[in-house]
């Protein structure tokens, strides 16, 4: 699976938009790239995927460049309750039958400020 | 529709003894993964199973460590012999086995006095 690298920590302002930033140049045509969260000591929260088209869902967006080299996760209105470590994740596109785990890195670690 | 349920939520061991954590997937859901978080660390891969079925346990420590998913019942992570270093979050996931999130249990807090 793409190597992918995240800032470590980001800060937002309550109610305006968060975009987390992810780069993963090695990815390969088909991989998808997943976006998760963990708010303290839960577990990870799904929030995304996409594969090369915009996603947009309740949660978020994911905008994927045209190269599919980077991604970014918009939270459109972050809320206090946003604050968590965000993991960007690359994984081959299963076959079917199949499920390969998640490789989680070390995130971005987004805190949202009153 | 229940989530992802694992328990205890938090288990206490002394050094030597065993410990046992469940993990009862989603509904419908007939892969599991276990995953290991060491405090102030990411989630670590430990293993992946599918009904009677251990499919990846190449984040599997070589000893001590087992795992198994039973035709009936849940998913058991098991530690022999538990030590200092075994404390940690343990998360299981679920997921269908296609194109799809997993998701995650709330972990299983083991701490090894």
């Amino acid at each position: 699976d793409a190597k992918t690298t995240q800032p470590p920590s980001m800060d937002c302002a309550e109610g305006r938009a968060a975009n987390l930033p992810c780069n993963h140049s090695t990815i390969s045509g088909n991989e998808y790239v997943y976006w998760y969260r963990q708010i303290h000591s839960q577990g990870p929260q799904y929030i995304i995927h996409g594969l090369k088209n915009n996603e947009t869902n309740e949660m978020a967006s994911l905008i994927i460049t045209e190269d599919r080299k980077s991604s970014t996760l918009i939270l459109p209105h972050a809320t206090l309750r946003d604050t968590a470590v965000y993991y960007c994740i690359v994984r081959l596109q299963i076959s079917s039958g199949s499920a390969r785990q998640l490789t989680f890195g070390s995130g971005t670690q987004l805190t949202v400020l009153p | 529709n229940a989530g992802v349920m694992q328990n205890p939520r938090h288990l206490v061991r002394r050094r030597g003894q065993e410990a046992r954590l469940r993990c009862s997937p989603m509904k419908g859901h007939s892969h599991v993964y276990w995953y290991r978080q060491l405090p102030e660390e990411g989630l670590k891969f430990m293993v992946y199973l599918q009904k009677e079925n251990i499919i990846d346990e190449s984040g599997m420590p070589k000893e001590r460590f087992s795992a198994e998913f039973p035709k009936e019942g849940p998913s058991i992570l098991r530690i022999q012999q538990v030590v200092r270093g075994d404390s940690a979050a343990y998360f299981c996931a679920s997921s269908m086995g296609r194109d799809n999130g997993y998701t995650f249990g709330s972990g299983t807090r083991l701490t090894v006095v």
